[in-house]
């Protein structure tokens, strides 16, 4: 175990509707990543938290948007959701922000959009 | 930009030996190894640097080419928990604003 855990890990959504994931980082952790994965694809950068403070971003449109904690939890909202949409969310620990350390991922939220 | 991973699908018999590449089209600084089983989180394996330090804590083994931008994982006598996909990723961008980006995975199949 990683001590990153992701709620909720299923559910379903309808197109339109929006949607927010939540990650609880693992202890000292200052830095949450959040992944997009499709079916047998790898995971796709959506953005990184560091310090409560949006910190790089993935190709990903305006619709998806996060925030973080005092705490260093984290949250990822999906408005107006899309069939595309649908895919396991994972989010990553680590400490700071150059990807020269382990990531600690949880173990996903898994939307369907239908 | 995308890593490219080879091949896609490995299928051994336990004991056997197995050898994972990942290459990119630009210059490489650290590749990052990952192993996702199936409905479970990725879980780190090990991080090679420009210059060849290594981060890790399995008992897998890497090379990390910066002339051909390319790492290979080595994985010998396999066992049947080392079965998953497999995932190396590349630092993109600058400072702040630097990210992983994955390939699309190595499938590997250990059977007794």
């Amino acid at each position: 175990e990683t001590g990153v855990t992701q709620s909720p890990t299923h559910l379903i959504k309808t197109r339109g509707q929006q949607v927010t994931l939540r990650c609880s980082s693992q202890s000292g952790h200052n830095t949450v990543s959040w992944y997009q994965q499709a079916l047998g694809q790898g995971p796709q950068f959506i953005f990184q938290y560091y310090r409560e403070e949006e910190n790089g971003r993935g190709n990903f449109p305006p619709r998806f948007s996060g925030l973080q904690f005092p705490n260093y939890s984290s949250e990822l909202n999906v408005n107006a959701l899309e069939l595309d949409d649908s895919a396991l969310y994972l989010c990553a620990s680590s400490l700071g922000v150059s990807p020269t350390g382990e990531l600690f991922f949880g173990e996903g939220s898994r939307l369907t959009v239908l | 930009q995308q890593p490219v991973q080879s091949p896609q699908a490995v299928i051994l018999r336990e004991g056997e030996d197995a050898v994972i590449n990942c290459s990119s089209s630009k210059a490489l600084y650290s590749v990052h190894w990952y192993r996702q089983k199936h409905g479970e989180a990725p879980v780190f394996l090990m991080i090679l640097l420009k210059g060849g330090e290594q981060k890790g804590h399995e008992k897998i083994s890497a090379s990390f080419n910066e002339k051909k931008q390319q790492s290979s994982l080595y994985l010998t006598a396999s066992q049947l928990s080392y079965s998953g996909t497999y995932f190396c990723g590349t630092p993109l961008g600058a400072g702040n604003n630097r990210k992983l980006i994955w390939g699309l995975g190595t499938s590997l199949a250990v059977n007794p």
